[in-house]
């Protein structure tokens, strides 16, 4: 059964600071997503990762993809208020559906 | 384009009632997907639907709930004798036919059993 860890699960960090959320995962997957999700809202997309090595960049979030270690990175660049939610990232397991992670809540703070 | 659309965006049912969910994929997406969040945590597959066929319901809890994608109209998430513990927000994706990838979500049904 394909397992998807997010770490860490809360993250509180300073306005211009740098932080990196991990996510593994068990199983051979050639796709990966990135999520934000604000209180009460829907999931909004940030990233498709297609392939190992893949590197995608929007703003202060730059999210890479390494499928040898089953390892995908969502990195944060000089934090700002506005990117406090809650960041999800999924796997497509090669059966039609997203396997998600637990979730990595983000309080940016000044 | 309208993109995934959910409705009822909140219902409340008392203990026992039914709840019934829909989704309207997007335009030229064939595959539908619900979802369920608990408070405070990830999102959980529960069931996974084309057109007339059910595909994967591996994550569906084995009674009460149960869904339909018909040839025409949304999907329906059907929860029946609903308990407090179904509480929660669910979530339809769909997506485009085999070939393709990414999956669109729609705003959510909030579903509070009282």
């Amino acid at each position: 059964e394909l397992k998807v860890e997010q770490n860490p699960l809360f993250l509180s960090m300073q306005e211009g600071k740098n932080y990196t959320i991990y996510c593994n995962y068990s199983t051979t997957s050639d796709r990966l997503y990135w999520y934000r999700q604000d209180p009460g809202k829907s999931l909004e997309s940030l990233f498709v990762l297609l392939s190992n090595g893949a590197v995608k960049q929007e703003g202060r979030l730059m999210a890479s993809l390494d499928t040898k270690a089953r390892l995908s990175t969502l990195h944060i660049t000089a934090a700002v208020h506005d990117l406090s939610a809650t960041y999800f990232c999924a796997v497509d397991a090669n059966t039609d559906k997203l396997i998600f992670g637990t979730g990595t809540r983000l309080q940016v703070f000044p | 384009n309208a993109g995934v659309m959910q409705n009822p965006r909140h219902l409340v049912r008392r203990r026992g009632q039914e709840a019934r969910l829909r989704c309207s994929p997007m335009k030229g997406h064939s595959h539908v997907y619900w979802y369920r969040q608990l408070p405070e945590e990830g999102l959980k597959f529960m069931v996974y639907l084309q057109k007339e066929n059910i595909i994967d319901e591996s994550g569906m809890p084995k009674e009460r709930f149960s869904a339909e994608f018909p040839k025409e109209g949304p999907s329906i998430l059907r929860i029946q004798q609903v308990v407090r513990g179904d509480s929660a927000a669910y979530f339809c994706a769909s997506s485009p036919p085999e070939g393709l990838y990414g999956y669109t979500f729609g705003s959510g049904t909030r579903l509070t059993v009282v």
